[in-house]
């Protein structure tokens, strides 16, 4: 199994502004992905991030609003690019490995 | 229609019953079936992973799979209070590079 280590743990923001969530992996994996959740909801996939290669984005997810930076097989990074009161959510990054996912703790994030 | 159905409860139950948990799904092409436990603002924990139909057992967790008829259960035995979370199913075509299908997630809250 993966251990998968998330910051900020919750963060409140100003509308407008962006916020950076960073992922650590305790060990190499090829692929990792970032997922919301809304209050009450399941899991929607955001984007995968591949190292070396640029992010895929679900539908209804672009880069704009939600760049991706995979710089090593240990990390990653998610934006939330000028965040509106709809961006409140939980974000979790995920890793996979034999098929299944590990996630870390998430990031409660309010915009106000 | 949806390709992984949950039932969103919540479900009540009081302590020490059997508490079973169910998730249909429509693509028959699943091979790999999770179940993860969430507690409120924490990230999803991995409880059980089965592949193909059968069943496997870890202590009071016992998951089944029914591929015949693209049903999947969690059957919990002697529920805790500390069993009260939020349960996701989710699936996967195989162990390579595809994203996982969650279901919506059955809330369980287990009255001591």
């Amino acid at each position: 199994s993966a251990v998968i280590s998330q910051k900020p743990s919750r963060d409140i923001c100003q509308r407008g502004t962006s916020l950076t969530i960073q992922c650590q992996v305790d060990s190499q994996v090829t692929m990792m992905f970032w997922y919301r959740q809304q209050p009450g909801q399941s899991l929607t996939l955001i984007a995968t991030a591949n190292q070396g290669s640029e992010a895929t984005y679900e539908s209804g997810f672009v880069i704009d609003k939600f760049p991706i930076s995979r710089p090593n097989l240990t990390f990653s990074t998610l934006t939330v690019s000028n965040m509106s009161p709809e961006d409140s959510s939980i974000y979790l990054c995920s890793s996979l490995g034999a098929g299944v996912a590990f996630f870390g703790q998430g990031t409660r994030l309010t915009v106000v | 229609q949806k390709e992984v159905e949950q039932d969103p409860g919540p479900l009540s139950v009081p302590e020490g019953a059997i508490v079973s948990l169910n998730c249909t799904y429509s693509n028959s092409a699943f091979q790999y079936f999770m179940w993860y436990r969430q507690y409120s603002r924490k990230g999803p924990e991995l409880l059980m992973y089965t592949y193909s139909s059968g069943n496997k057992e870890d202590g009071r967790f016992t998951a089944q799979v029914d591929k015949s008829s693209k049903y999947i259960s969690l059957f919990i035995r002697d529920s805790q209070p500390s069993d009260s979370a939020t349960y996701l199913c989710a699936m996967n075509m195989n162990t390579g590079f595809q994203k996982l299908v969650f279901g919506t997630g059955t809330r369980l809250l287990v009255s001591p």
